[in-house]
């Protein structure tokens, strides 16, 4: 069975740093690519980033790229967000999934990040 | 990336079917075979319905279809349930190789 565990989700104040984790079980992490989707609260769903099974190939929705960076362990079934820069506008539920090149296909239950003075 | 545009509710009594639209451009929903479509409960993480426009993951209903026109995708749940009750958001990837949910759509069964 698919399990996804989400950690890390914080309050951090506005210009902050926060890094996200996403243990892996159930299936063979590193054959398949990985997403982060966020969902902020009473929202609906946003698309955030995805890497590929081997972590050689990146995407980023335009309103995090710069500031956000996906990646991920195959050695620890493990996928990763560095969030800089954090707004408030980052404030969300950020959930992790396996993915189907972009398409998040399995989801895990989400951490969640405050961005607030 | 804009998001795609649902309609914010839609409403059946149980046993009916409805249709959720989910409209795009030439560059998303338009342009590829790849909308998918998910099931968010209240306070659960989403569940994946339908993918590359109208397959069924193992394990889903065969009351969820997926059809797409043009720039329009579409969910039809037939047989309406009261466990159908939930948000839905359409998905399609894009020509920026990235990936973009639809507004969201309310069920509601009477």
């Amino acid at each position: 069975e698919v399990h996804l565990l989400e950690s890390g989700g914080d309050l951090v104040q506005p210009g902050g740093s926060l890094r996200l984790s996403c243990a892996a079980s159930g299936f063979t992490f590193s054959s398949y690519a990985m997403s982060w989707v966020r969902q902020a609260p009473g929202k609906g769903l946003e698309w955030v980033s995805a890497i590929s099974d081997s972590g050689g190939s990146t995407h980023y929705a335009d309103s995090v790229k710069g500031r956000f960076t996906i990646s991920r362990d195959n050695s620890k079934n493990t996928l990763y967000l560095q969030m800089n820069s954090l707004r408030a506008e980052d404030t969300a539920l950020y959930y992790c999934a396996r993915a189907v090149t972009t398409r998040p296909e399995y989801w895990g239950q989400g951490t969640l990040v405050t961005v607030s003075s | 990336q804009s998001a795609l545009t649902q309609p914010a509710s839609v409403s059946g009594s149980p046993g009916q079917s409805i249709t959720i639209s989910c409209t795009g451009t030439s560059s998303d929903v338009g342009g590829y075979n790849y909308v998918s479509w998910y099931q968010q409960h209240p306070g659960k993480a989403p569940k994946l319905m339908i993918y590359d426009v109208s397959n069924r993951p193992s394990g889903v209903s065969n009351r969820f279809s997926g059809s797409k026109s043009g720039n329009t995708a579409s969910l039809t749940i037939s047989g309406l349930q009261a466990e159908d009750e939930a948000d839905y958001y359409c998905s399609s990837y894009t020509s920026s190789s990235t990936q973009v949910f639809g507004t969201g759509t309310k069920v509601t069964v009477l």
